[in-house]
């Protein structure tokens, strides 16, 4: 059992490129969400989904797209770096329900540099 | 809409001292869900305590336990018995009992045991 599982750890891009992180669980889990991570900001929701075929805005959603055709899979895109979007991105999913935690189980991280 | 305040950036503590990490939040649910969460060197998010707002008990895990007062709207951290790998950045942080992927964070304390 893996977990959530997230790559590429480390990404360079310049200006204007465009990427897709891909995150992963094999948890079965019906919720799934993208996180960034800038200094001195704690964590901020960018996208959730929950459950293939349903996706939706958090509270920093521009500039990235998301889909989610698999329970398994829930990849972030970025359609064209800028500078503003180096960050640490994290993916979390969470199952609920029938007793469970509501425990969000967090991915390692993919540090982006964007110059 | 919930806001997550951490009003101390830093905090540093004695091995084996007991140490405590202040949280406070904005909310006008009446059900819903506290958390702390690790953030050691490594990146990866690691779950502490979580504390349901309708339990009026506080939660306890081991030499972690918190202080939850409801009508304050406050949500303390302790650790007792401090240990160096309990070095790490910890954030607070909420979640509506109806929508599993909004986890609010707060800004986060970086807390250093001094051996």
């Amino acid at each position: 059992n893996a977990g959530v599982t997230q790559t590429p750890k480390f990404q360079v891009l310049k200006t204007g490129q465009s990427m897709t992180l891909q995150c992963a669980q094999d948890m079965n889990h019906e919720y799934m969400s993208w996180y960034r991570q800038d200094p001195g900001m704690g964590l901020r929701l960018i996208h959730y989904s929950v459950g293939a075929g349903i996706t939706d805005q958090g509270e920093v959603p521009n500039g990235y797209n998301v889909s989610r055709s698999t329970t398994e899979d829930f990849p972030l895109r970025l359609l064209s770096a800028a500078p503003s979007q180096t960050s640490v991105y994290f993916c979390a999913s969470t199952q609920r329900g029938g007793g469970y935690s509501y425990e969000q189980y967090f991915g390692p991280g993919t540090r982006l540099t964007v110059t | 809409a919930q806001t997550v305040t951490q009003s101390q950036p830093e905090m540093s503590v004695q091995e084996a001292e007991t140490v405590t990490l202040s949280c406070t939040y904005d909310t006008s649910e009446n059900n819903y869900y506290l958390f702390w969460y690790k953030q050691p060197p490594s990146r990866q998010m690691i779950l502490v305590i979580r504390q349901e707002a309708y339990k009026q008990q506080n939660a306890t895990e081991n030499r972690f336990s918190v202080n939850f007062q409801k009508a304050a709207k406050s949500f303390s951290l302790k650790i007792s018995d401090s240990q160096l790998g309990d070095t790490a950045m910890y954030f607070c942080a909420f979640m509506k009992s109806h929508n599993t992927d909004k986890l609010i964070f707060g800004t986060g304390t970086r807390l250093q045991v001094f051996p």
